[in-house]
């Protein structure tokens, strides 16, 4: 069955830190992985998505996720963090075209002044 | 401005009172998606439609209802069977152009509480 494992329910982060955030799939064929951000009592807005056209995805707001099929992996990051960037993050995976995504549990990302 | 509006942003039920959440989007899109949120859980299926007059199962379904009369609406009904209700409910559409790179986009959610 197709997973996504999302490390971390939390990651705090000092402003102007390196973000990382991980996302990982189980899947014996190529993925559609997605990522999307969800601010408190708010709907989700899509980030970035991959395609397979490249393995380096950039997304709004300064970040950008890397597929890395031999690590099973479509981690994402931002250079610089912002107060702003306090929010929840979903990665997410489809592989078929029956509609369905198949989401990780999220993870909270915290800024520290 | 195209996107997909979900009402009310608040509800307060009764055990035992069915509730419909309405969601409408004016994105022309043809699929349309219910799903349910909940602390720590991501993001679970209830229904999708895929074209007007037509609803799938998700992965949650029991307890729950929809209908696709119109394209640009997918009002979900929770009932009385549904368990534990409380939750935080999002409404997304797509194109559904049948790829896997259809992408979803989302309503602001309905925060249902039953008291």
């Amino acid at each position: 069955a197709q997973s996504v494992t999302q490390l971390g329910s939390h990651v705090s982060v000092s402003e102007g830190a390196l973000v990382l955030l991980r996302c990982n799939y189980s899947s014996s064929v190529p993925p559609y992985l997605f990522w999307y951000v969800q601010y408190p009592n708010q709907g989700l807005q899509l980030l970035l998505k991959y395609t397979s056209a490249a393995t380096l995805v950039k997304g709004i707001n300064g970040f950008e996720a890397e597929f890395k099929k031999s690590e099973t992996s479509f981690h994402l990051t931002k250079p610089s963090a912002h107060m702003s960037d306090a929010a929840e993050y979903f990665c997410a995976v489809t592989m078929d075209s029956n509609y369905q995504l198949i989401w990780g549990a999220g993870t909270k990302l915290i800024i520290k002044p | 401005d195209g996107g997909i509006t979900q009402s009310p942003k608040y509800l307060f039920r009764k055990e035992g009172q069915n509730v419909t959440l309405s969601c409408e989007q004016n994105l022309n899109h043809d699929a349309m998606y219910w799903y349910r949120q909940d602390p720590g859980q991501g993001l679970r299926l209830i229904y999708y439609s895929q074209i007007v007059n037509d609803f799938q199962k998700g992965d949650i379904a029991e307890g729950y209802s929809v209908s696709r009369e119109k394209k640009e609406s997918f009002p979900l009904t929770v009932t009385s069977a549904q368990k534990n209700p409380t939750a935080f409910y999002l409404c997304a559409s797509s194109m559904g152009t049948g790829s896997s790179t259809d992408t979803q986009y989302f309503g602001p959610g309905t925060r249902l509480t039953v008291l």
